[in-house]
C-alpha cells in the first residue's frame, strides 16, 4: 500500500523567505502525487499534481514541487512567502481502489508566516 | 468554489440525536468519498462510492451510515454518536477511473455534546 510522510508538522518562515515543505512517499507502482492546501474552516484545495509527466510541477499561488524518484520525494517550494500562504498543507498519493482510486494523505504541515 | 457543496457547514448534536450530512457535486464525477479530519490526526478515509456502489468501508463504526442515491449526491447519516466523533467531515469527488485528483467540499464541522 502507498503511504506519505510529511516531515515537520509545523514550519515557520518569515515573509519573503523561501518556503520548503517536505514530503516523502512509499509506492510499489509509479506514483501520482498531489499537494493540497487547507485554509481555516475550509476544505482542501488542489495546489498541484504530478502524474508522470514533467518532474517539476508548477501550481497555483507561485508554488511548485519536484518529483525525485531516487529520493522518493515530492517537496513543495515557493521562492518568497506571503502572509496569505499561512495554512495547512497536505501531500497525498493516489492509490488504485476497487474501481475508484483513493487518496492517501500525509499528516499535514502547518505553515506560519512571520511578518 | 470547487463544485462540491456540503450542508450544513456546522452541526451540534446530542449523543441521542439522529442527523444527516449532505454532499452534492456538479462536476460530473462518478466517485464520491467521505473523509474525517480530527485534530492532530491525519485525514481518514471513511467510505468510497463508485457509480453509487460502496467500494470501500474503512472499518467505520455502524453509527455512521452512508447513502449514495445517485452519482451526484452523498449522505452521511449519524446516530448515537460519541463526543470523540466530533470532527470536520469532508466530502470529495473524482473521476471514476484513473488516478486523479479529488475535489473537496468545505466540510461540515460536527460537534457531539
Amino acid at each position: 500500500a502507498q503511504s506519505v510522510t510529511q516531515l515537520g508538522s509545523h514550519v515557520s518562515v518569515s515573509e519573503g523567505a523561501l518556503v520548503l515543505l517536505r514530503c516523502n512517499y512509499s509506492s510499489s507502482v509509479p506514483p501520482y502525487l498531489f499537494w493540497y492546501v487547507q485554509y481555516p474552516n475550509q476544505g482542501l484545495q488542489l495546489l498541484l499534481k504530478y502524474t508522470s509527466a514533467a518532474t517539476l510541477v508548477k501550481g497555483i499561488n507561485g508554488f511548485e514541487a519536484e518529483f525525485k524518484k531516487s529520493e522518493t520525494s515530492f517537496h513543495l517550494t515557493k521562492p518568497s512567502a506571503h502572509m496569505s500562504d499561512a495554512a495547512e498543507y497536505f501531500c497525498a498519493v493516489s492509490e488504485e481502489g476497487q474501481g475508484a482510486q483513493k487518496l492517501v494523505f500525509g499528516q499535514g504541515t502547518r505553515l506560519t508566516i512571520n511578518p | 468554489e470547487t463544485g462540491v457543496t456540503q450542508t450544513p457547514r456546522h452541526l451540534v448534536m446530542g449523543m441521542t440525536n439522529k442527523k444527516s450530512l449532505k454532499c452534492e457535486q456538479h462536476l460530473g464525477h462518478n466517485a464520491m468519498y467521505w473523509y474525517k479530519q480530527s485534530a492532530k490526526k491525519p485525514l481518514e478515509l471513511m467510505f468510497v462510492y463508485n457509480f453509487k456502489e460502496q467500494t470501500e468501508n474503512n472499518s467505520v463504526p455502524s453509527r455512521f451510515s452512508p447513502e449514495c442515491p445517485n452519482s451526484s449526491h452523498l449522505f452521511l447519516h449519524l446516530h448515537t454518536l460519541q463526543p470523540e466523533d466530533s470532527a470536520l467531515y469532508l466530502c470529495a469527488s473524482s473521476r471514476d477511473r484513473g488516478r486523479t485528483e479529488a475535489f473537496f467540499g468545505q466540510g461540515t464541522r460536527l460537534t457531539v455534546v
